[in-house]
């Protein structure tokens, strides 16, 4: 049972454009989400993370953006750059910090020069 | 600064044989994680560890022991390899549930 969905399995943006990458979760219960980049070969690094207490947060050309009442949130890239090309997971936990997260089957995002 | 490091990269088993899986962080971190991914889907947590000498299960620990005698090494092993357990197995840290976890670069285990 996926109770985090991402369900576009890849996504291709021109250079300078903006890439909006979406998640979905079906448990209330989740306050805390996190994106989480990935290249081949590596393991995930930390992107961006917000708070169920928050609707939007800002890191650079990174936003994350969460609409509780559609238990929804989007990542957007602006401009977005080739080097951004990798798949990109979404993942959220019951409470801040907690130890059990779940993840999305993630997404893969292709920035075409 | 290493970070988190698994071994091997790669292994190939027969269904039936035993291994471990090594990780190892030289950060300080109380908290380490295992989870696997398979094809197509999110990481699962497998078993997490909260500081030396304890550890409790995750999502999908069936199959699968850990053990955590030291702050750096956090090992997961496979008594009993099965096809199911073919996966790229990821180990993570961090300081404190509230901070994002630092993840190795991951094991691809294929069992035939």
């Amino acid at each position: 049972d996926q109770q985090v969905k991402q369900n576009s399995p890849s996504l291709s943006v021109q250079e300078g454009r903006i890439s909006i990458l979406n998640c979905d979760y079906t448990n209330s219960m989740f306050d805390y989400f996190l994106w989480y980049k990935k290249y081949p070969a590596e393991g995930p690094t930390f992107l961006i993370s917000i708070s169920s207490i928050k609707d939007k947060n800002e890191d650079g050309r990174f936003t994350v953006f969460l609409n509780k009442s559609a238990k929804h949130l989007s990542l957007h890239i602006v401009p977005s750059q080739p080097g951004d090309s990798a798949v990109y997971f979404c993942a959220a936990s019951g409470q801040t910090g907690a130890n059990n997260l779940f993840f999305g089957t993630g997404t893969r995002l292709t920035v075409i020069p | 600064n290493a970070g988190v490091t698994q071994t091997p990269k790669f292994r190939i088993l027969k269904i039936g044989q035993s291994m471990t899986l090594q990780c190892t962080q030289d950060m300080n971190h109380n908290y380490m994680y295992w989870y696997r991914q398979d094809p197509g889907m999110g990481l699962k947590l497998i078993y997490y560890s909260v500081g030396a000498g304890i550890t409790d299960k995750g999502e999908v620990p069936n199959g699968y022991n850990v053990s955590r005698s030291t702050t750096e090494d956090f090992p997961l092993r496979l008594e009993l390899a099965a096809p199911s357990q073919t996966s790229v197995y990821f180990c993570a840290s961090t300081s404190d549930p509230s901070i994002p976890q630092h993840f190795g670069d991951g094991t691809r285990l294929s069992i035939l």
